[in-house]
């Protein structure tokens, strides 16, 4: 079984443009969720997509969005680019989200540069 | 608001000489508590969660609410343990996507 992967690996964009990092779940999985681990700052939650709506969100600004196609992959798009945006950003996925619980399986993260 | 603090970013033992690694956590409700676990180029994997009540690759914790701490320990360490570990707490309920994590423990097992 094919794990959750995530393209590019790398990607390194210039301040004030857009980055847009894509996720593919586990075949069966319905949620996706997004995390970002910036140097210092350890795993925070982003954002989590299920059956293609947003379900929860964390602490981050608007300019930080994605959603989520029917056949349940997932992009995310951070526009208007800061510095400090570099970090790793890691998917997960798992069957189900909501009211009982599912472990979530990683990717292996895009490593996002901006310079 | 929910937090989750891991005291020692590095621990270093010997190999089988008992490890602890210390989890404490913040939240007004019923959490439940996550060890994940990221070995050198993998990806982070669930190790082990406080319900299940499981031993995994020797490790166990205990969620003690009264303490609000959630301690990895395995009485016999291996070389083969060192990486980096998480605790994370989800609130449950509809909040199960969102993990918060720690910062993490380096654990490394000397020969």
């Amino acid at each position: 079984e094919a794990g959750v992967t995530q393209s590019p690996t790398h990607l390194i964009k210039t301040r004030g443009q857009q980055a847009t990092l894509r996720c593919s779940p586990i075949s069966g999985h319905t949620s996706v969720y997004w995390y970002q681990q910036a140097l210092g700052l350890g795993l925070q939650f982003l954002l989590w997509y299920d059956e293609g709506e947003e379900r929860n969100r964390g602490n981050f600004p608007p300019r930080f969005s994605g959603r989520q196609f029917p056949n349940y992959s997932s992009e995310l798009n951070v526009n208007a680019l800061e510095l400090e945006d570099s970090a790793l950003y890691l998917c997960a996925s798992s069957r189900r989200g909501g009211r009982e619980y599912t472990e979530a399986f990683f990717g292996q993260g895009t490593r996002l540069t901006v310079v | 608001a929910q937090r989750v603090t891991q005291p020692e970013k590095l621990l270093s033992v010997f190999k089988g000489a008992p490890v602890e690694l210390k989890c404490n956590y913040s939240y007004s409700g019923s959490p439940e508590l996550f060890w994940y676990v990221q070995y050198s180029r993998q990806r982070l994997q669930l190790l082990l969660r406080h319900i299940s009540r499981e031993s995994i690759k020797g490790f166990t914790a205990d969620l003690n609410k009264g303490e609000t701490s959630f301690h990895l320990k395995k009485p016999f360490a291996q070389e083969e343990d060192s990486a980096m570990y998480y605790c994370a707490l989800s609130g449950g309920g509809t909040s199960y996507g969102k993990l918060t994590f720690g910062q993490g423990t380096i654990l490394t097992v000397h020969p």
